[in-house]
């Protein structure tokens, strides 16, 4: 069966950087593309980016290019995000999930606090 | 990028239908693809319509989606509510690679 198990939480102050993990299994690891999407408190989901395990370049939402960076390990089947120059606004659950025809999983997040 | 704009919440009793609506700002909605999403708080999203009106295997059949190109928008309709509905939802679709969510909407079964 399929799993995506990320890192554990993580607390930042601002101006740091943060890298979360998202480990996959159960599936062959470079065949499908992986996202990645937070939720910030009283928000509602905000996709960040995808990264093709097989290769190619990653694909940062707009709002997020400069500042995020994601990689893949295919010996680990991992994916990576991390991001930098953290604030306050960046405090949010992180999932990794998986795209078919749509996201069919989902890591069970990650919860990044940027806090001083 | 289009916006997709949801209601911020609605409300309705057990054993009812309730229908969320996502309506797109600009290019056709029956371009690409609508999923929708249920999150509750504490868990992981899931999905329960994908490609418009496509349920994964294991959501129930009270779970129905359809788009109006009329209106520009989708929309999912939840049939007998249950209080484990109770949760937010969100319609997705892609511009150009990107994945677009809407705003959410949190459904109160009451």
């Amino acid at each position: 069966q399929v799993h995506l198990v990320q890192s554990g939480a993580e607390v930042k102050k601002p101006g740091a950087s943060v890298r979360i993990s998202c480990e996959a299994s159960g599936y062959n690891f470079i065949n499908y593309y992986i996202h990645w999407v937070r939720r910030a408190p009283g928000q509602g989901l905000e996709w960040v980016g995808i990264i093709n395990p097989g290769g190619g370049s990653p694909k940062y939402a707009q709002k997020f290019q400069g500042r995020v960076t994601m990689t893949s390990d295919a010996s680990t089947s991992t994916v990576y995000m991390e991001m930098n120059s953290l604030t306050s606004d960046d405090t949010a659950v992180y999932y990794c999930a998986r795209w078919v025809y749509y996201f069919d999983f989902w890591g069970q997040g990650t919860l990044v606090t940027v806090s001083s | 990028n289009f916006v997709l704009t949801q209601p911020h919440s609605v409300s309705e009793s057990p054993g009812k239908t309730v229908t969320i609506s996502c309506s797109r700002s600009s290019g056709s909605i029956a371009s690409v693809y609508v999923q929708w999403y249920q999150h509750r708080p504490g868990s992981s999203p899931t999905t329960v319509i994908y490609e418009d009106k496509q349920r994964p295997s294991g959501v129930p059949d009270r779970f129905s989606g359809s788009i109006d190109t009329s209106s520009n928008s989708a929309s999912l309709t939840i049939s007998r509510l249950k209080t484990e509905d109770e949760a937010d939802y969100y319609c997705q679709s892609t511009d150009r690679g990107n994945r677009i969510f809407g705003g959410g909407t949190r459904l109160t079964v009451l």
